[in-house]
């Protein structure tokens, strides 16, 4: 059973499309995450809600709005894409971090999803 | 706010030898969580070893330790009897006890040479 899953795996689109990439936990995680990791290899948070609520929004133009349906699901919707967003974007998902001891701790990441804008 | 650093963009390791990659971090923090992911080539990102920060000794998986400095806040990563499979991105990260958000450095691309 894959634990963090997103749809599709690649993604090859004109520029000025809309495109969607979906993603699904099944650990029962509470928080989920949406990641760009650039052409530098570098990971850099956009998104992270938790109990579908909306916690972390970084500095992401407003054409990528995330969705959050329920809290096992976190789906990322790009409008009019642009060149510069080619990259691989991964979703991940992880519990609270409260007490000494507890396992689990990490964040779990989606396969990725590697996207390119031509 | 928390930043981690990795000063080694690049290290490369002969097969069966060890090489250390290092880590350091910055936090009020006295309680929190440190974490080594590795990323091959398939783009997977794969947990390697975590670490409390109250616990002092420091964390071991099979062939992967880490040297946790909790004073010097650094946190690095040993890997023994370098494999080729271990050749991959290597990123810390941290995170706080009671926050949602994962800092990760800028990765380590670690190459095993046959």
């Amino acid at each position: 059973d894959t634990a963090v899953s997103q749809t599709p795996k690649y993604l090859v689109t004109q520029m000025g499309n809309d495109k969607s990439i979906k993603c699904e936990q099944n650990l029962g995680h509470d928080t989920m995450y949406w990641y760009k990791q650039d052409s530098k290899k570098f990971l850099k948070i956009m998104f992270s809600y938790n109990n579908k609520e909306l916690i972390i929004n970084e500095t992401v133009p407003n054409r990528f709005s995330p969705k959050s349906p329920d809290k096992a699901h976190l789906n990322l919707h790009i409008n009019s894409l642009e060149l510069g967003d080619s990259a691989v974007y991964f979703c991940a998902s992880s519990q609270k971090g409260r007490d000494r001891g507890l396992l689990n701790t990490e964040a779990f990441f989606g396969q990725g999803t590697r996207l390119t804008v031509v | 706010a928390q930043t981690v650093t990795q000063s080694q963009p690049e290290m490369s390791v002969q097969e069966a030898e060890t090489v250390t990659l290092s880590c350091t971090y910055d936090t009020s923090e006295s309680d929190y969580y440190l974490f080594w992911y590795k990323q091959p080539p398939s783009r997977q990102m794969i947990l390697v070893i975590r670490q409390e920060a109250y616990k002092q000794q420091n964390a071991t998986e099979n062939r992967f330790s880490v040297n946790f400095q909790k004073a010097a806040k650094s946190f690095s990563l040993k890997i023994s009897d370098s494999q080729l499979g271990d050749a991959a991105m290597y990123f810390c990260a941290y995170r706080r006890y009671t926050g949602n958000q994962f800092y990760f450095g800028t990765g380590t691309s670690l190459t095993v040479i046959p």
